[in-house]
């Protein structure tokens, strides 16, 4: 399909390991990308991956790449209240351009 | 460094009306875009620019359009706003290394 697809909702305990999934669409995409983005506020960058790496690891954020299934996930390890946000995956597109999914809203319970 | 700067934060609009949504990056980027979000959706592209002059369209260019004299500024318009605009809109700008900065978001509501 055309859509980058992400789950809508994902709820973790305090203390848990958050996994966000995403399948995108372009097997050339270049760079794929995990952006946050907190309530009332722009996205922001949180990570991105090369497409020619099959993980990035960045303190308590793991980014898996498959792109035989063009599977991407973002764990977050040790989820805390602060985590709480919308999480936006995307592909970059024609080297112009960046296709979004629609965001998983973590909910961090304590 | 202020990054990307967007006004106003919010805004309402009669059907019918025009306002320009600005949008500023001290960056010194080349690349710039406009995206809208809608409800449970992804964003959206509108219109985008790889530099000062030149423009092009996005997925959702229908109803807006954009200029770009200044590698700084790159305002989008609605001339002739409806009820389907109402949306958040972020305008962003990427870097060499393909990191996005988005501005903080202007909520527009057409009544």
């Amino acid at each position: 399909g055309e859509d980058v697809e992400q789950s809508l909702f994902l709820s973790v305990r305090e203390g848990d390991s958050s996994v966000i999934n995403c399948t995108y669409t372009d097997s050339s995409s270049t760079y794929l990308y995990w952006y946050k983005q907190e309530p009332g506020a722009g996205l922001q960058l949180l990570t991105y991956i090369f497409s020619n790496m099959d993980m990035k690891q960045d303190q308590r954020l793991t980014v898996l790449l498959n792109k035989k299934d063009k599977h991407l996930s973002l764990r977050i390890a040790d989820t805390q209240t602060g985590d709480s946000a919308i999480y936006f995956c995307a592909e970059s597109v024609n080297n112009n351009d960046m296709r979004f999914g629609a965001g998983t809203r973590l909910t961090v319970k304590p | 460094n202020a990054g990307v700067t967007q006004t106003p934060k919010f805004r309402i609009l009669k059907i019918g009306q025009s306002m320009t949504l600005q949008c500023t990056q001290d960056m010194n980027h080349n690349y710039m875009y406009w995206y809208r979000q809608d409800p449970g959706m992804g964003l959206k592209l509108i219109y985008y620019s790889v530099g000062a002059g030149i423009t092009d369209k996005g997925e959702v260019p229908n109803g807006y359009n954009v200029s770009r004299s200044t590698t700084e500024d790159f305002p989008l318009r609605l001339e002739l706003a409806a009820p389907s605009q109402t949306s958040v809109y972020f305008c962003a700008s990427i870097n060499t290394g393909r990191a996005a900065f988005f501005g903080q978001g202007t909520r527009l509501t057409v009544v």
